[in-house]
């Protein structure tokens, strides 16, 4: 168990609908990652937070968005789905930014969208 | 842009050693971590190399060359569970992590 958790576990939905995806980050870390990963694929990159402001932006649809709140959980929210939006999406948090790179990741999210 | 190249897959004998290579391009390099992701579970940190030369954690070492832009994973005394994937992950310009597409290591008895 890493400390992170994720909600909901699956999520299943039609296309056009919009989710959100919630993360708690580990206790006392600061930053939050989101990733996505399609069957078989890598890890990809979406955003970061850290301290409540956006630190760095990877490949984020512009239908997707995110925050981190003062309590330092983070949403993910994805709107207009398409089927290619089916993936599992990972969060995971660090201590810290930057350099530091060991991120401890939750159990992630299956969504589908049929 | 940034980009990690990995082999996609190697197969090892059980209480053999494999070494599991990372080739990488970037602007701005911080550090190369490894991450090890069992089927339907959640990547797991196993090392990180902010400058060149080895690390090892137990079983695992791992080893960062900068200037070939070249990193390995290198696994001892294969065991069955090690059976997994794993990527390594660079922190590039921007703090932006990349991901390679991961080597599936198959441990044959």
């Amino acid at each position: 168990d890493s400390g992170v958790t994720q909600t909901p576990k699956h999520l299943i939905t039609a296309t056009g609908q919009r989710v959100t995806l919630r993360c708690s980050p580990r206790s006392g870390d600061l930053s939050v990652y989101w990733y996505q990963q399609s069957l078989d694929q890598g890890l990809q990159f979406l955003i970061q937070y850290y301290n409540g402001e956006e630190r760095a932006k990877g490949n984020i649809l512009e239908r997707f968005s995110a925050q981190q709140f003062p309590d330092l959980h983070s949403e993910l929210n994805l709107s207009s789905l398409e089927l290619g939006d089916s993936a599992l999406y990972f969060c995971a948090s660090s201590v810290a930014s930057g350099i530091i790179n060991e991120q401890f990741f939750g159990p992630g999210t299956r969504l589908t969208v049929l | 842009g940034q980009s990690l190249e990995q082999p996609s897959e190697v197969t090892a004998v059980e209480g053999a050693i494999v070494q599991i290579n990372c080739t990488y391009q970037t602007s701005g390099f911080y550090g190369l971590s490894w991450y090890q992701q069992h089927d339907g579970g959640a990547p797991t940190f196993l090392s990180y190399n902010g400058l060149d030369g080895l690390e090892e954690t137990g079983r695992f070492s791992s080893f960062l060359s900068r200037s070939d832009s070249y990193g390995y994973l290198l696994l001892q005394e294969l065991q069955m569970k090690d059976s997994a994937s794993y990527f390594c992950a660079l922190t590039a310009g921007g703090f932006k992590t990349i991901f390679g597409a991961g080597t599936r290591l198959f441990v044959k008895a």
